[in-house]
């Protein structure tokens, strides 16, 4: 079952400019994870967010929680043709399981 | 490291073979996903284990899918008798404990004709 619902499912900008994709899900977590997938290869963790944090820093990506609305967002900033990819949210719900449940993505096209 | 290994990369069976697929988590991850793809489906998680030891085996459609892990260093997800609607691609990924994401491996892609 799908937990997470990225939005919007497709973005096409302009090198340089930067990209939001924001996030929803249903139930409590203890983290919410944030991959990339490049076309025909396999899923790299990009960011991890814990339940009591709000905010995270990598690089030229940041990321952010709010528990209240249950939803994050992920902005790339002066984005590059090489981050043109499939982003998916996926969230650890409460509680012992590790199981992860993803979104369907969002497709990110960064034109030169 | 080398990353997570699976094989093979490709496959494609007729429908009612035995299909196995083989993957090698990175060394010292205590825990290890089988998921599937699909563009109509997206992620699926099949089943995880933690220490060798199925945890989650929820996802798993039918019989006809099992999955083992012999040794930390090891597991292997069997179709049989595989049919063509389990055509997607088949992810393994590991990771250690729940602090740091998990490493995905290339998946592999399955059709069955």
């Amino acid at each position: 079952s799908q937990q997470g619902e990225e939005d919007p499912q497709a973005l096409s900008i302009q090198e340089g400019e930067n990209a939001t994709m924001n996030c929803s899900y249903k139930t409590s977590i203890n983290n919410l994870q944030w991959y990339r997938q490049n076309s025909g290869r396999g899923l790299v963790h990009l960011i991890l967010i814990r339940s009591n944090e709000r905010e995270k820093h990598s690089g030229r990506l940041r990321v952010t929680l709010d528990t209240s609305k249950k939803s994050s967002s992920l902005l790339i900033t002066a984005s590059r043709a090489a981050d043109t990819a499939s982003y998916f949210c996926a969230t650890e719900a409460a509680g012992n399981n590790r199981k992860l449940i993803w979104g369907l993505g969002t497709s990110l096209a960064v034109n030169p | 490291d080398a990353g997570v290994i699976q094989s093979p990369r490709h496959e494609v069976t007729e429908m009612g073979q035995e299909v196995t697929l083989r993957c090698k988590p990175i060394s010292g991850h205590d825990y290890l996903f089988w998921y599937r793809q699909t563009m109509m489906r997206g992620l699926e998680l099949l089943i995880y284990f933690n220490n060798n030891v199925p945890i989650d085996d929820s996802g798993m459609p039918e019989d006809r899918f099992s999955a083992k892990m012999p040794n930390a260093s090891f597991s292997t997800l069997k179709i049989q008798p595989s049919e063509p609607r389990d055509s997607a691609v088949y992810f393994c990924a590991s990771g250690y404990g729940t602090a740091y994401g998990y490493t995905f491996g290339s998946g592999t892609r399955l059709t069955v004709v």
